[in-house]
């Protein structure tokens, strides 16, 4: 059965501070990985696709990057603001269509 | 462009009582999803549809009834309540299954008291 772990499960950072999250799956078997935001009360925003061929999908400051054979992903916040205060999620997709969820790291960046 | 959207957006039901929750997109996708959300567990997979006319179960489907009315409707039923099934649930949409990114709408939160 394949689980997701994402490291750390909560984060605070200084505004301007580039960091970043992890997630591990332990079947390497995927279609693709996702990064989903959250925000508080609100449903999931997809901010990152990467297909298993990929190694890495970029998006404005926020970079994406896959290593299936160790089974790890990282998503990399440049110059980080407060808006991007969040849940960050990582999920996988296995044959069968379905997405395995990571618990997320919830991430306050301060003014 | 709504995008995905979910009614209601919060409800209260007693232990036994049943419900439909709704789910409707608009981008013509093919395939559609159920999940719920819970403290410390995550997002779980209940039922989805590849395609219009199909349904399958995911990670946890007991409990759960599911009707794919047409290409854009994908519906939840909650036959007879419990409170193991207070949860915020998420409706979901993708172009394809498996490869395609997934868009999800804003959720229900559901009480069983």
């Amino acid at each position: 059965k394949q689980e997701v772990t994402q490291i750390p499960a909560a984060l605070s950072v200084p505004e301007g501070e580039n960091l970043v999250l992890n997630c591990s799956f332990t079947d390497s078997a995927i279609y693709n990985l996702q990064w989903f935001r959250q925000d508080p009360g609100k449903g999931l925003t997809s901010l990152l696709l990467i297909q298993s061929s990929q190694r890495e999908q970029t998006s404005g400051r926020l970079n994406a990057s896959l290593d299936k054979s160790s089974g790890r992903s990282t998503l990399y916040i440049a110059a980080s603001q407060p808006g991007d205060s969040a849940t960050y999620l990582c999920a996988v997709s296995n044959a069968g269509n379905m997405l395995t969820f990571g618990g997320g790291t919830r991430l306050m960046v301060k003014p | 462009n709504a995008g995905v959207t979910q009614t209601p957006k919060f409800q209260v039901l007693k232990t036994g009582q049943s419900m439909t929750l709704q789910c409707a997109q608009d981008m013509n996708h093919n395939s559609m999803y159920w999940y719920r959300q819970d403290p410390g567990m995550g997002l779980r997979l209940i039922y989805y549809s590849a395609s219009e006319g199909t349904t399958d179960k995911g990670e946890v489907p007991n409990g759960y009834n599911v009707s794919r009315l047409n290409k854009r409707e994908f519906s939840l039923r909650l036959e007879s309540a419990a409170p193991s099934q207070t949860s915020v649930y998420f409706c979901a949409s993708s172009a394809d299954k498996g490869t395609d990114t997934q868009y999800f709408g804003p959720g229900t939160r559901l009480t069983v008291l």
